[in-house]
């Protein structure tokens, strides 16, 4: 089973260029998830999608753009990067109901600001 | 925020020894996770437990719940190689969406 994919899993980009982090998932899950993850912080949420066409702010949501057109497809945008956006991000999903305690996570795309 | 926070940091033990690590959290919950993360990987479920239970065994993984002292505890017995990982506890304060994750312990185990 395909389950979760990201991409791309590595990327090196300027400061004051848009990226786009893709994410996939295959299980038909209704809630996706963006994190960032930077030593000694954890993992953050920046933001979140309960279904398709609603989004909401996490714990961190500023520099960054979601949508979720499909309930597959969860895009992450840096509109304009910074530095400090140099992260490990790390999409995930999860069902709803008890089956949905479980968070399956994506295997990360690293991301270089210069 | 961090809700949870793990203990110890990090954790060097010989293959086939115990490995114990400790999370603490701050407010009322409804469940606690436990994560796997391998380096340079995504983190991988592990075992849940709800706030009304007190341990759970999932093969050579054993989890404590103390409500009372808002703490959790994961034991790997008999540790394997594999093991070596950063592991995380989740918290989940209701039946939302939202994880509120400690910092991790990395364990290196010793061939």
């Amino acid at each position: 089973d395909a389950g979760i994919t990201q991409s791309p899993r590595y990327k090196i980009t300027e400061t004051g260029r848009q990226v786009t982090l893709m994410c996939h998932q295959t299980w038909s899950h209704s809630y996706m998830f963006w994190y960032r993850q930077d030593l000694g912080h954890g993992l953050r949420l920046i933001y979140y999608s309960a279904a398709a066409d609603i989004t909401d702010k996490g714990e961190v949501p500023d520099g960054y753009v979601v949508s979720r057109s499909k309930t597959e497809n969860f895009p992450l945008t840096l509109e304009s990067a910074t530095r400090s956006q140099t992260s490990v991000y790390f999409c995930a999903s999860r069902g709803q109901g008890l089956s949905g305690n479980t968070i399956y996570f994506g295997e990360g795309s690293w991301l270089t600001v210069v | 925020s961090q809700q949870g926070e793990e203990d110890p940091q990090a954790l060097s033990i010989q293959e086939g020894e115990n490995a114990t690590m400790n999370c603490s959290y701050k407010t009322s919950i409804n469940n606690l996770q436990w994560y796997r993360q391998n380096s340079g990987r995504g983190l991988v479920h592990l075992i849940l437990i709800r706030s009304n239970e007190r341990e759970k065994h999932s093969g050579r993984l054993r989890v404590t719940l103390d409500t009372s002292k808002k703490s959790s505890s994961l034991l790997i017995t008999a540790s394997r190689a594999a093991d070596t990982a950063s592991y995380f506890c989740a918290t989940n304060m209701d039946s939302n969406y939202q994880l509120i994750w400690g910092a991790g312990t990395k364990l290196i185990i010793k061939p």
